[in-house]
């Protein structure tokens, strides 16, 4: 079974307008970390934001937020004003916490094609 | 500025030539890893160390091999290449293992294997 799934494989957002990436986790594990990463076309990947298993609080990180839902296991991403540049594929994933046997990585998810018009 | 930094960035190298892509963190991270990310199997991760002289396989380790003799760097070594490790490499790298620690991501190093 996936671990985590993205069910959007590409998404339309115009610009200035808000978007949200869907994102659903699976694990038995009480302690883990969600993670937000985007890789434009150039390759490099970069984080944007975190949400802690424990956090009672949703993440945000300037234009970006994460809408945390612990019950339905669910950590989406949501972009707000959208801008051009934010044309990129987005990933969400995945950092268990049992570290005894576990390898410390991330497991990620196949991702979202956002793409931004003008 | 905070960085995880590899090289090469690009390379076209041929089958049975050994290579090697060097990583290097300015961060003082303990954990260091490698990931392969390709079409359709998306990232997973090849080889990964906890510490200092510690390192261990991760989902896909055949073909690979590491070393972790300081902290600052992992490199990742090819020492046959074969066609099928044409793909998409990063190097990452966070404080530790635990799942609250960001793993931050080098730029990614494009290798093809003919």
């Amino acid at each position: 079974a996936q671990k985590i799934t993205q069910t959007q494989p590409g998404m339309f957002v115009q610009e200035k307008e808000a978007v949200t990436l869907d994102c659903t986790y699976d694990t038995s594990d009480p302690s883990y970390g969600l993670f937000w990463y985007k890789q434009p076309s150039s390759g490099e990947m970069i984080f944007l934001i975190y949400q802690g298993s424990y956090d009672q609080q949703n993440a945000t990180e300037g234009r970006y937020s994460l809408n945390f839902q612990k019950a339905r296991k669910s950590a989406n991403l949501v972009i707000s004003a959208s801008q051009l540049g934010d044309s990129a594929m987005y990933f969400c994933a995945m950092r268990e916490g049992n570290i005894r046997g576990s390898q410390g990585n991330l497991i990620f998810g196949k991702g979202t094609k956002l793409s931004v018009k003008p | 500025e905070a960085q995880v930094t590899q090289n090469p960035r690009y390379l076209i190298t041929v089958t049975g030539k050994k290579l090697t892509v060097t990583c290097s963190q300015n961060m003082n991270h303990e954990y260091m890893s490698w990931y392969r990310q390709d079409p359709g199997l998306g990232l997973r991760q090849i080889y990964y160390s906890m510490n200092v002289e510690v390192t261990d396989k991760g989902d896909v380790p055949e073909g690979y091999k590491v070393s972790r003799k300081e902290k600052r760097n992992f490199p990742l070594i090819l020492e046959s290449p074969s066609p099928n490790q044409t793909s998409l490499y990063f190097c990452a790298s966070s404080l530790s293992g635990v799942p609250g620690n960001t793993i931050y991501f080098g730029e990614g190093s494009w290798l093809t294997v003919v």
